[in-house]
């Protein structure tokens, strides 16, 4: 059974394009969380998907970003016109029901915004 | 809102010797859970431990443990035998047992160096 697979490990933009961070959960697992590790911290919740539905999204800035869990392929953490800010490590974790107890983390994304 | 302090940015221990990492938090709920998590070089969150607040019992996995003290909102971890492979940063995290227990509140980090 694959881990939480996250791609890219990396990804460079330059200021103002889009960011697409992809992640599969594990095998039977219908609960997916997003987390930014910005540098010198500890990881925040960003957001909350099952599938096709987002529970919770308390945590996302309220403009340019964006997340999605369809029915088929992975979930999605897209942010559009990046700054220089959004330079952070994304990680997603997926549980087989909710709650972070038996969560699984990815290696995460380093986006760095050029 | 919940709070977690780690108040050692920094931390070494020699090889074979034991260290402990210190966490505090702050909520006001009864039920939650701990844990600590280890992050290597290669950025991925290991779960190292984890401990039920309901629990009085310590939680032990191989070489760590934990000394969760409930009254004083302490959760600190143990590395007995301190291997090479224990070098990471490691944080202290804390779950709701309520509605919102999807999300962890991470502390900073301490970040472990383990000397030959």
């Amino acid at each position: 059974n694959a881990g939480v697979m996250q791609n890219p490990r990396h990804l460079v933009r330059r200021r103002g394009q889009e960011a697409r961070l992809r992640c599969s959960p594990m095998k039977g697992h219908s609960h997916v969380y997003w987390y930014r590790q910005l540098p010198e911290e500890g990881l925040k919740f960003m957001v909350y998907l099952q599938k096709e539905n987002i529970i919770d999204e308390s945590g996302m800035p309220k403009e340019r970003f964006s997340a999605e869990f369809p029915k088929e392929g992975p979930s999605i953490l897209r942010i559009q016109q990046v700054v220089r800010g959004d330079s952070a490590a994304y990680f997603c974790a997926s549980s087989p029901y909710s709650g972070m107890a038996e969560a699984f983390f990815g290696q995460g994304t380093r986006l760095t915004v050029v | 809102a919940q709070t977690v302090t780690q108040s050692q940015p920094e931390m070494s221990v020699q090889e074979a010797e034991t260290v402990t990492l210190s966490c505090t938090y702050d909520t006001s709920e009864s039920d939650y859970y701990l844990f600590w998590y280890k992050q290597p070089p290669s950025r991925q969150m290991i779960l190292v431990i984890r401990q039920e607040a309901y629990k009085q019992q310590n939680a032990t996995e191989n070489r760590f443990s934990v000394n969760f003290q409930k009254a004083a909102k302490s959760f600190s971890l143990k590395i007995s035998d301190s291997q090479l492979g224990d070098a990471a940063m490691y944080f202290c995290a804390y779950r709701s047992g309520g509605g919102s227990n999807y999300k962890l509140t991470f502390g900073k980090g301490t970040l472990l160096t383990v000397n030959p």
